[in-house]
């Protein structure tokens, strides 16, 4: 079945940390994209992909890093910098991230925890 | 800044209405909105994507409707069933940029009661 993987399902971290979440699709979609969900507010672009090894920062960058080696594989890293980081992270990937008609289809998201 | 609003942001209806979902937004410059389920901890699942050029897309018994004119669209849910029972998410894509950035409203949880 095609569609898009994210682990782990869970994650704590502790302060200080830097932990990443991986996100895969078979779906042979160009554009890869990571959005942070927080209670009462709406989803939110961390960073997107285009192509492999291209990728633009999002709304909410900062204190986290991204890689695009593979056209199947977009990990986010949230790294220590990052100062509020609990949230529920969903990765999301469409046909051509430049024609504008593409639909965006999600993974089941992480929800991160910190210690 | 596009502004994306869903009202209300909690709907209980009893099972068999038919409902209607609001979405508006303040810059009518979009490309395309796209219509969003979202069950308990879980992923988005997408529904309908209505194009800019078009004013309606069906699938099932869901109907979505675009004015962008007014900055409105509608989700329709007919004969709604408990397994219709989730949160509901809009999302619109701007013109100016392609589909990356789309901007989100905060969702509207239905409760469809037996």
């Amino acid at each position: 079945d095609g569609g898009i993987t994210q682990s782990p399902k869970y994650l704590f971290r502790k302060e200080g940390q830097n932990v990443t979440l991986s996100c895969e699709q078979n779906l042979n979609h160009d554009a890869m994209y990571w959005y942070r969900q927080d209670p009462g507010q709406g989803l939110r672009l961390i960073y997107y992909s285009q192509i492999v090894n291209d990728f633009q920062k999002g709304d909410i960058a900062e204190g986290y890093s991204v890689s695009r080696e593979k056209k199947e594989s977009f990990p986010l890293t949230v790294t220590s910098a990052q100062k509020n980081p609990t949230a529920f992270y969903l990765c999301a990937s469409s046909r051509r991230g430049w024609e504008r008609y593409n639909e965006q289809f999600f993974g089941p998201g992480t929800r991160l925890t910190v210690l | 800044k596009q502004e994306v609003t869903q009202i209300p942001a909690a709907l209980s209806v009893p099972e068999g209405e038919n409902l209607v979902l609001n979405c508006s937004f303040t810059d009518s410059a979009i490309y395309n909105l796209q219509w969003f389920r979202q069950d308990p901890g879980k992923g988005l699942t997408s529904l309908l994507l209505i194009q800019s050029s078009q004013r309606e897309q069906t699938s099932g018994r869901l109907n979505a409707s675009l004015d962008k004119s007014s900055g409105r669209s509608t989700l329709y849910i007919a004969a709604s069933q408990p397994g219709d029972s989730a949160t509901y998410l809009c999302a619109v894509s701007p013109s100016n940029f392609g589909n990356e950035k789309l901007t989100f409203g905060t969702g509207t949880r239905l409760t469809i009661i037996p």
